[in-house]
């Protein structure tokens, strides 16, 4: 599976719109990208998947550029509850065993 | 539906003490795993099980054993438990086919004294 790079802090200011950065250089043409996230003390939460097309949900945005070597988590409207460890995984599927290698992410600190 | 829940929440040992920690889901999930996180670190791969009965090892599975007897429980066992291995766990479960997302549960916080 490729490997990451990620900021390892930012801040936002409530209200505006969060842009978490990542970079995965070395993709291959089978490998998604995931994000997920880890609030304090918490289990580790999927927020969005895509392969190569930008993919929207209730919680966040996904763009992933044409070359498919980086992307932007995006989250419209930040909230103080979105302060959270973000995290950047790249990985193939249909093989045996699905596992997610997690690096040590993006703090994103919401500020009011 | 519950999600994945995972006992205990909380557990302090001594070192050389044995324990099991019991991961259960009801999602009718095939896969389960087992990650440990260490303070500032990301979440580490111990071990995992594709099906019922089928267990295989992660990046660190030493000093960690697994059984899979039904689909919807995934136990993790330290039998001889070291300093080492005070840690955060999480359990976590997913669907079989397609890149589908993993479903984790609260942790379970382990010190070993």
């Amino acid at each position: 599976d490729a490997k990451t790079t990620q900021p390892t802090s930012m801040d936002c200011a409530e209200g505006r719109a969060a842009n978490l950065p990542c970079n995965h250089s070395t993709i291959s043409g089978n490998e998604y990208v995931y994000w997920y996230r880890q609030i304090h003390s918490q289990g580790p939460q999927y927020i969005i998947h895509g392969l190569k097309n930008n993919e929207t949900n209730e919680m966040a945005s996904l763009i992933i550029t044409e070359d498919r070597k980086s992307s932007t988590l995006i989250l419209p409207h930040a909230t103080l509850r979105d302060t959270a460890v973000y995290y950047c995984i790249v990985r193939s599927y249909g093989g045996a065993t699905n596992k997610l290698i997690f690096g040590t992410g993006t703090l994103l600190a919401v500020q009011p | 539906n519950a999600g994945v829940t995972q006992t205990p929440k909380f557990r302090v040992l001594k070192t050389g003490q044995s324990m099991t920690l019991l991961c259960a889901q009801d999602m009718n999930h095939e896969y389960m795993y087992w990650y440990r996180q260490d303070p500032g670190m990301g979440l580490r791969l111990i071990h995992y099980s594709v099906g019922e009965g089928t267990t295989a090892k992660g990046e660190v599975p030493d000093g960690y054993n697994v059984s899979r007897l039904k689909k919807q429980n995934f136990l993790l066992g330290l039998e001889s438990a070291a300093p080492s291995q005070t840690s955060v766990y999480f359990c976590a479960s997913s669907y079989l086919l397609g890149p589908s997302e993993q479903y984790f549960g609260p942790g379970t916080r382990l010190t070993v004294t």
